[in-house]
Order: structure tokens, then C-alpha cells, then sequence
């Protein structure tokens, strides 16, 4: 049961355009939204998140989107630089179950020079 | 990931034997979560842990896991009779409590990754 589906594995994005790494749910009762960076042989890092009392949530270059009726949210990275070549996470939690995430299965960016 | 701290990084087992995985939170985080990477998938949670007690294991496996998070030390994750399948990335991550009881952002360690021969 994936309740949390990243179904792009994987995505090529030329440097200083605009990458777009989505992630859709199934659980009503998430209420709460990260994303993660993970470069090989590391820990995840956390990106960035966003509470479903809201729709947008911007850091920088990473700003991430949440439509709630579609279940679905987006991480957008602009602009797109070499370094931010990695697996990117989307994960869920719902209120009532403490910290606990649930992740997709990753969707590997790749930004080419 | 700076203050998570998991060790080994590497650990080695044969089938049959006894893995245990350390996990040493970040100051000031009281609540400890273990997931489980298997090649090629996404992180599946195992089990959340408090201080002394273990709030959520719907991720363990039924039989030769176990976890633990005694009041001093690290938290330990156990593999006993350990079989080819086991082999993972296993990390370990911690968050803090916020006002309102809500868990903040869970900060990973670098993980442990474990191969069965």
C-alpha cells in the first residue's frame, strides 16, 4: 500500500532551467509535507516542508506546492544548478502519529551543465 | 545531518548472526525513528520510538527485529539471525517536540549499511 507515490523515477533538467519534481497521496489524514535530498552513501537532508493549512512554501531557490484537493504537491527548483544533482524524497506525516514519515520511492534529478 | 550519529557505517554479518545498529540522536531530540532502504526502493519505515518506549512498530518485521531507546544511551536497533534479505541501508533519525505536541522536522544520521553474506 503506497500511500505516498513518486512516479517519476527520474529526471533530466539542463542548469539554470526550472525542475519539477512532483508527489502525490492517498491518505487524507496527512497533514503535513517534506522533501529530502539524498546523495549516495548519505543520510537524507531535509529540503524543505509545508503544512496543509497552506498551499505554497518558498526558500530560496525551492519553493513547494500543495493542492490539497488533487492530494498532490510539487518541489520546484529554480534556477537549476549541477549540485542539486541527487534523489529527491517526498514524505508525509499525519498529526496523529507523531513524527513518523512516510516516503515515496525517490525521483533521482539529474541537472546537466 | 550533522549530530545524528549512527554506527557502524558498515557492518558485515553472516547468516545466522547478530547485527546491532546504534543511533545517537541529536541534543535535545526525544524521539527516535528507524527506516530500512532496500536496493533500488524508497526509505520504508520501522519503528518510533520515545525515551523507554516504543510508540509505533507497524514497520517491523514480525520476528528477529527489535528496537530499543533505554533512558541513557543510544538507541539500538537489533537483527538476530540475520539472513541475506536483511541486507539494507539502515538509517536513523530524530526530531524534537514542538508547543502543541506536533514533532518537528526529523533530522537523518548517515546510516549503517548492513551486508549479509
Amino acid at each position: 500500500d503506497q500511500q505516498v507515490k513518486q512516479n517519476s523515477p527520474s529526471l533530466s533538467v539542463q542548469e539554470g532551467r526550472i525542475s519539477i519534481l512532483n508527489c502525490d497521496y492517498t491518505n487524507s489524514m496527512f497533514d503535513y509535507f517534506l522533501w529530502y535530498k539524498k546523495y549516495p552513501a548519505e543520510g537524507p537532508t531535509f529540503l524543505i516542508s509545508i503544512s496543509s493549512i497552506k498551499d505554497k512554501n518558498e526558500d530560496g531557490r525551492f519553493t513547494v506546492f500543495l493542492n490539497k484537493s488533487a492530494k498532490h504537491l510539487s518541489l520546484h527548483i529554480v534556477p537549476s544548478q549541477p549540485g542539486d544533482s541527487a534523489v529527491y524524497f517526498c514524505a508525509a506525516s499525519a498529526n496523529n502519529q507523531g513524527g513518523k514519515l512516510i516516503f515515496g520511492q525517490g525521483t533521482e534529478l539529474s541537472v546537466k551543465p | 545531518n550533522a549530530g545524528v550519529m549512527q554506527n557502524p557505517r558498515h557492518l558485515v554479518r553472516r547468516r545466522g548472526q547478530e547485527a546491532r545498529l546504534r543511533c545517537s540522536p541529536m541534543k535535545g531530540h526525544s524521539h527516535v525513528y528507524w527506516y530500512r532502504q532496500l536496493p533500488e526502493e524508497g526509505l520504508k519505515f520501522m519503528v518510533y520510538l520515545q525515551k523507554e518506549n516504543i510508540i509505533d512498530e507497524s514497520g517491523m518485521p514480525k520476528e528477529r527485529f527489535s528496537a530499543e531507546f533505554p533512558k541513557e544511551g543510544p538507541s539500538i536497533l537489533r537483527i538476530q539471525q540475520v539472513v541475506r534479505g536483511d541486507s539494507a541501508a539502515y538509517f536513523c533519525a530524530s526530531s524534537m517536540t514542538r508547543q502543541g505536541g506536533r514533532s518537528t522536522e526529523a533530522f537523518f544520521g548517515q546510516g549503517t549499511r548492513l551486508t549479509v553474506v
